[in-house]
């Protein structure tokens, strides 16, 4: 009964580049959020999805930042053209229908722009 | 829009204290109330969730309580250990997201 999967779990890129952090959620669950920590911060939520549908995206910033859960697949939070500001741990959660209240969450990504 | 707050931020206690971290938040329509362990370096470890209905939680030497009319909630740690050092995450649940305070960072010491 695997958890929520993420990865990869450590992730450099250097300013200017893409990065692609994936997420497989934990079965049976369609629902996957985006939470983001700074360094000597808490998680800060970026964006909730459903299966091919973007439910909440108040979180995101306005530029860069994408995410989408297809219908078959993992989801994907993509960042173009990074700055070092953008380094930081990429947690993701899912939830069973209905119960958007109880989260899961993965291990992190750790992304480090050089 | 809601806040939660996490004071201390750092506590160092001496092995076998009891110990007592608190969580407040400023917009008191939740779902629940997590807490949750994060070691460096590591993913989150949920502790215990409380649900808004309820008042307490307790698990092993842990127990949370919830004020929701107050927007207070509490974490006490009985026998404090060296491997209870880690910090310590507060978050709230609305209808969509977790909102988190910003930790408490616990060293215990032997």
């Amino acid at each position: 009964n695997a958890g929520v999967m993420q990865n990869p779990r450590h992730l450099v890129r250097r300013r200017g580049q893409e990065a692609r952090l994936r997420c497989s959620p934990m079965k049976g669950h369609s629902h996957v959020y985006w939470y983001r920590q700074l360094p000597e911060e808490g998680l800060k939520f970026m964006v909730y999805l459903q299966k091919e549908n973007i439910i909440d995206e108040s979180g995101m910033p306005k530029e860069r930042f994408s995410a989408e859960f297809p219908k078959e697949g993992p989801s994907i939070l993509r960042i173009q053209q990074v700055v070092r500001g953008d380094s930081a741990a990429y947690f993701c959660a899912s939830s069973p229908p209905g119960r958007s209240d109880i989260q899961y969450f993965g291990a992190g990504t750790r992304l480090s722009v050089l | 829009k809601q806040e939660v707050t996490q004071i201390p931020a750092a506590l160092s206690v001496p092995e076998g204290e009891n110990l007592v971290l608190n969580c407040s938040f400023t917009d008191s329509a939740i779902y629940n109330l997590q807490w949750f362990r994060q070691d460096p370096g590591k993913g989150l470890t949920s502790l215990l969730l409380i649900q808004s209905s309820q008042r307490e939680q307790t698990s092993g030497r842990l127990n949370a309580s919830l004020d929701k009319s107050s927007g207070r909630s509490t974490l006490y740690i009985a026998a404090s250990q060296p491997g209870d050092s880690a910090t310590y995450l507060c978050a709230v649940s609305s209808a969509r997201q977790l909102t988190f305070g910003s930790g408490t960072q616990l060293t215990v010491l032997p």
